[in-house]
């Protein structure tokens, strides 16, 4: 059974970099897609990006955050990373980490989430 | 980009009844790559249904997607208690994934 877990620090300052991570288990990062997808409090859900093959490093981020966003893998530690640069207030949010099937691809497997909020 | 347009916002239903969530895509998913999710709060989504009609493994014979093109439902049949949530439609046709804003069934 593939389980996901995300962590990281729950509160990042302004102008700063959120960085994030999703342990896997029960399944190799080497393959499929792992997606990062996000949730302002009370509102719904936005999809930032995946990353696949640690080879190759393919990653499809949201045009709206592709200047702040970056993913990777560790094939190590079976984990993927997010960093985020510059976050503001908007960036507060649950992030969860969660496996597709493809490019494109709906998701069967999701971390619980994690909380993140950018204040100072 | 493709917007995906949820409604109602809120649906109240009591136990029992049937319940039709709408989501209207601004144009045409391919191959009718549209996904439903369930929310409750402080969860994270669960996958229901996936290209458009196909129920995931575990999930009740109660819920049902239909639809084409770009227009999309999601049928409860008969109400239980742990159905009081929010829904998503999620299209996965392009490469630019979107969700849309969400239906939450609440209780009548």
């Amino acid at each position: 059974q593939v389980q996901l877990q995300e962590s990281g620090p729950g509160l990042v300052k302004p102008s700063e970099t959120l960085s994030l991570t999703c342990s896997v288990s029960g399944a190799s990062v080497i393959r499929h897609y792992w997606n990062w997808i996000r949730q302002p409090p009370g509102k719904g859900l936005e999809w930032i990006g995946f990353v696949y093959d640690s080879e190759t490093g393919t990653t499809n981020y949201n045009p709206t955050l592709q200047s702040r966003v970056t993913f990777s893998l560790d094939t190590s530690k079976n984990q993927f990373s997010l960093k985020l640069r510059s976050v503001t207030a908007a960036d507060t949010a649950v992030y969860f980490c969660a496996r597709g099937w493809s490019a494109g691809s709906y998701f069967p497997v999701w971390g619980q989430g994690i909380l993140v909020t950018v204040s100072s | 980009e493709i917007l995906l347009t949820q409604s109602p916002g809120t649906l109240s239903l009591s136990p029992g009844e049937r319940g039709t969530l709408s989501c209207r895509a601004s144009e045409s998913v391919r191959s009718n790559y549209l996904a439903w999710y369930q929310q409750k709060p402080g969860q994270a989504p669960r996958l229901l249904i996936y290209a458009a009609s196909s129920r995931v493994t575990g999930i009740p014979d109660r819920f049902s997607g239909s639809g084409s093109g770009t227009d999309f439902s999601l049928t409860i049949s008969r109400l239980e208690p742990e159905d009081f949530a929010v829904y998503y439609c999620q299209q996965y046709g392009s490469s630019l994934i979107t969700f849309g804003g969400g239906t939450k069934v609440e209780m009548k």
